[in-house]
């Protein structure tokens, strides 16, 4: 099992380029997350999608779109990148985003390797 | 805004004393608490969970949920230089969405 994938590594964007950053699961989690660290300020949540087919904004979602493509895989689109989106941004699944009739840990949120954008 | 609060540190400990990490969280409707430890450059990586009040062991990690205080700590007994890390609190609220704390830098000294 790879667990959580995402690609790529790192990224250089110029002011106004755009580009997507890709996530897997091969855990058959049903719930996805985007969430960008910056320092001093955490993990915030941009976007996360709780089942196939559904999508919702976190804490911060200007600037961005998803797409939950099939139940593996939940890609980020950046359409006009700006500075303010230099971050590190990790890619999240759980098997449910819901607790109430679940086992319990099965919220347990699993993070991919990140990858390091620098908007120039 | 739901928010969970870490103390900042940073926090230093010698080799093989206990390490106490504490977290405090407002939604009261939170449901569940995790811990996740992050190296430099690396992602967060899952230590524990905990739902119920009281203590929760595994291994050398030790979490403490206290509901109504609204307060998670957690203990690492005999630290190691390995244990050197930010760890991040997280409590999945009425929402059902994670909210995490800025984290607090860890070093073990040898």
């Amino acid at each position: 099992n790879a667990g959580v994938t995402q690609t790529p590594k790192f990224q250089v964007l110029k002011t106004g380029q755009s580009m997507t950053l890709q996530c897997a699961q091969d855990m058959n989690h049903n719930s996805m997350y985007w969430y960008r660290q910056d320092p001093g300020m955490g993990l915030r949540l941009i976007y996360y999608s709780a089942s196939e087919g559904t999508t919702d904004k976190g804490e911060v979602p200007n600037g961005y779109n998803v797409s939950r493509l099939n139940k593996r895989e939940f890609s980020l689109r950046l359409e006009s990148a700006a500075p303010s989106q230099t971050s590190v941004y990790f890619c999240a699944s759980s098997d449910h985003a819901q607790y109430s009739g679940y086992r319990l840990g099965t919220d347990t949120q699993y993070f991919g390797p990140g990858t390091r954008l620098t908007v120039l | 805004q739901k928010e969970v609060e870490q103390n900042s540190g940073p926090l230093s400990v010698p080799e093989g004393a206990i390490a106490s990490l504490n977290c405090t969280y407002s939604d009261r409707g939170s449901q569940s608490f995790f811990w996740y430890r992050q190296y430099s450059g690396k992602s967060p990586e899952l230590i524990m969970f905990i739902y119920s009040n009281g203590d929760k062991e595994d291994g050398r990690f030790t979490a403490q949920l206290n509901k109504a205080s609204q307060y998670v700590s957690l203990l690492i007994r005999d630290s190691q230089p390995s244990d050197s890390a930010t760890y991040l609190c997280a409590g999945r609220g009425s929402n059902y969405k994670l909210t995490f704390g800025k984290g607090t830098l860890l070093t073990v000294n040898p």
